[in-house]
């Protein structure tokens, strides 16, 4: 089955500072990737997506690129914010069965 | 468009006891998935629902049961509640896997 290692938080930033969350995962095929983001007391929002190799999936600032030869799909973002300060979450999706795995999550808390 | 809504918010449950929980769908999207997510934890997956058909389930006991409507909406029953049931139920409603999965605010369930 699928499985994913994030980078362990919490990430603390200045704002205006550089983002990256490292993501890995192991997964049979070449399952599509997502980012979500989890905002405190909130439900999980799509971030970005990609669905197959060399793509690069992108919103509100962030990208991330489908990395097939080292099965990774690391988050980046050019100048954070306070608002996104948040927990961030990478999910391959397994093709049988429309199935998200999600790792641990990594916390992320800019600061003014 | 009205995204994912769940009910209730918040439920506060007795060890033994029974809870059923729900969810609709975004409009048009006919795949329901149900996510457990332990605090501090990334969400784990119970089982999805298509088209009123159980669609893949994840590693939990036959305790945990579901089901899906015509008008796509679906419900989580928990019986005979544990104490480490305690978790934020989240609902999920997709049309094509690979456009991603989009998340409710989840229901927080806490039993004692």
């Amino acid at each position: 089955g699928n499985s994913v290692t994030q980078m362990e938080g919490p990430v603390t930033l200045s704002e205006e500072a550089f983002l990256t969350i490292n993501c890995t995962y192991t997964a049979t095929g070449y399952p599509s990737l997502f980012w979500y983001v989890q905002y405190p007391g909130e439900g999980l929002q799509l971030l970005l997506k990609a669905t197959k190799a060399d793509d690069k999936g992108s919103n509100k600032g962030f990208e991330a690129t489908y990395r097939k030869e080292t099965t990774s799909f690391h988050l980046e973002k050019g100048s954070v914010q306070v608002s996104d300060s948040a927990v961030y979450f990478c999910a391959p999706l397994k093709a049988a069965g429309n199935k998200l795995t999600f790792g641990g999550g990594t916390r992320v808390l800019v600061k003014p | 468009e009205t995204g994912v809504t769940q009910s209730p918010t918040h439920l506060i449950k007795t060890r033994g006891q029974q809870v059923t929980l729900r969810c609709s769908s975004q409009s048009g999207h006919n795949t329901v998935s149900w996510y457990q997510q332990a605090l501090g934890q990334g969400p784990q997956f119970i089982f999805q629902y298509y088209r009123e058909e159980e669609n893949g389930r994840g590693n939990f006991p036959p305790r945990f049961s579901g089901l899906q409507f015509p008008n796509y909406s679906s419900e989580l029953n928990v019986n005979a509640l544990e104490l480490d049931d305690s978790a934020l139920y989240l609902c999920a409603s997709s049309l094509e896997p690979s456009e991603g999965q989009y998340f409710g605010p989840g229901t927080r369930l806490t039993v004692t």
